[in-house]
């Protein structure tokens, strides 16, 4: 069975420290991968996602970038975080086969605040 | 525009008072339309897809039906521990579109 892990679960940074989230999908291969952002009582957000290794696409401009270094690694990360960057940050995949089975999957969110 | 819109925002129930969640769309070329659960903290939970209109599925004390326009998601005799938000999303391309979601709770 698929499983996907995100971490670190929670995070505290001061404003202007880089950023690093890791999101690692097993028991697939070749997934569609995605990064959503969640503000408290708000819809998800979609920041980028990714088709295959180094294919990154980005849905909103922001100061925040994605990398895809391996099959099933996604790393979403900032240079200089911003106050305005506290969020709950979602992993996602998905099947990268074409047709209607393209559910996503959900990791378990990384709690940003950024102080 | 391609849209997916879920009402209410927020429902409150009595504990075995069924009743049912909206989600409309307006996305041509209809692939799929997903339900999903998110309790507090927590990533969303897949709960459904349904494909075509008519179709029905069922987990527990949930149903979700799909018509060319929309999809209801029933709860039928709801239990407190069924409190969550409930997403409604409608893929398109290598993207899904969300609602914004129905937040339910479930008195004892």
């Amino acid at each position: 069975s698929q499983t996907i892990h995100q971490w670190p679960a929670t995070l505290v940074q001061p404003v202007g420290s880089p950023l690093s989230l890791e999101c690692t999908v097993e028991g697939t291969s070749n997934p569609n991968l995605y990064w959503y952002r969640q503000a408290a009582g708000r819809g998800l957000q979609l920041l980028f996602y990714s088709v295959g290794i180094g294919q990154i696409s980005s849905e909103v401009p922001q100061n925040l970038s994605a990398s895809r270094p391996q099959d099933r690694q996604f790393i979403l990360s900032s240079k200089k975080l911003l106050l305005s960057d506290s969020s709950f940050y979602l992993c996602a995949w998905s099947h990268g086969t074409s047709g209607n089975y393209n559910e996503q999957f959900f990791g378990p969110g990384t709690r940003l605040t950024v102080l | 525009e391609d849209q997916v819109t879920q009402s209410p925002e927020a429902l409150r129930l009595q504990e075995g008072e069924s009743s049912s969640l909206n989600c409309s769309y307006t996305v041509s070329g209809l692939r799929g339309l997903f339900w999903y659960r998110q309790d507090p903290g927590k990533g969303p939970e897949f709960l459904f897809t349904l494909y075509s209109a008519g179709e029905e599925k069922e987990k527990e004390r949930l149903k979700a039906t799909l018509t060319k326009k929309e999809s209801f998601l029933h709860i039928t005799a709801p239990k407190p521990e069924d409190s969550a938000t409930y997403l409604c999303a409608v893929p398109f391309t290598s993207k899904i579109i969300f609602g914004s979601g129905t937040r339910l709770s479930i008195r004892p």
